[in-house]
């Protein structure tokens, strides 16, 4: 069965630390995994990754895959309490996406 | 460019009720899906349509169903409201021609509450 699996399930950090969010992943004909964040709305989109190895970078926000371990990791440095949201991790199969639980990220002044 | 546009957004109804929500993709987007989210779930697949066919389907009771109309905007329905159904409904649309590899994009969604 396809899964997604996230962790943490939740994180509260003080700004500025640096947070590290994972993403594991079981689906059939693997082609791209994406990551999103989702205020008190829509979820947005951050990055697609297809590649193994190669970063993806977006202003403090950074993202990798490693496709023989089946795993992501987006990362956020210097966090603000404006990266407060719930990050969730997306793969796509066929017609759907698996998405993970999400991880509720809380940025405390 | 207009975003997925998602009515109503917030919504209260009593067991056994049925509701109707429903979805405008942006233009052009021929494929919508919808998802239920729930804390401790995540998102849940419910059904995807393309050009007015059901493409795929989640393990979801038949009390929900769905249809896409001909400009591609689409409707999905809850029968027999059970408390369980209280969520987020969120749309989702994308270009959709072939197997998804690339970026969905999202309403607001449409918060179902069942009392």
């Amino acid at each position: 069965e396809d899964k997604v699996v996230q962790s943490p399930l939740s994180l509260v950090v003080h700004e500025g630390d640096t947070v590290t969010l994972n993403c594991s992943y079981e689906v059939t004909n693997f082609r791209s995994l994406l990551w999103y964040k989702q205020e008190k709305k829509a979820p947005t989109f951050l990055f697609m990754l297809t590649s193994s190895g190669i970063e993806k970078k977006s202003g403090r926000l950074s993202s990798i895959l490693d496709k023989k371990e089946l795993f992501s990791i987006l990362n956020i440095t210097a966090t603000q309490t404006g990266d407060s949201a719930i990050y969730l991790c997306a793969v796509p199969s066929g017609r759907q996406f698996y998405f993970g639980t999400g991880t509720s990220l809380t940025v405390i002044p | 460019k207009a975003g997925v546009t998602q009515t109503p957004r917030y919504l209260i109804k009593t067991r056994g009720q049925q509701v109707t929500l429903s979805c405008s993709p942006i233009s052009g987007h021929r494929s919508v899906s919808w998802y239920q989210q729930t804390p401790g779930q995540g998102l849940q697949f419910l059904f995807e349509y393309f050009s007015e066919t059901q493409r795929n389907k989640g393990n979801f009771p038949g009390r929900f169903s769905g249809r896409q109309f001909s400009n591609s905007r689409s409707e999905m329905n809850v029968s027999t409201l059970e408390l369980g159904d209280s969520a987020l409904y969120l749309c989702a649309s994308s270009l959709g021609a072939g197997r998804f590899t690339g970026e969905l994009f999202f309403g607001e969604g449409s918060r179902l509450t069942v009392l």
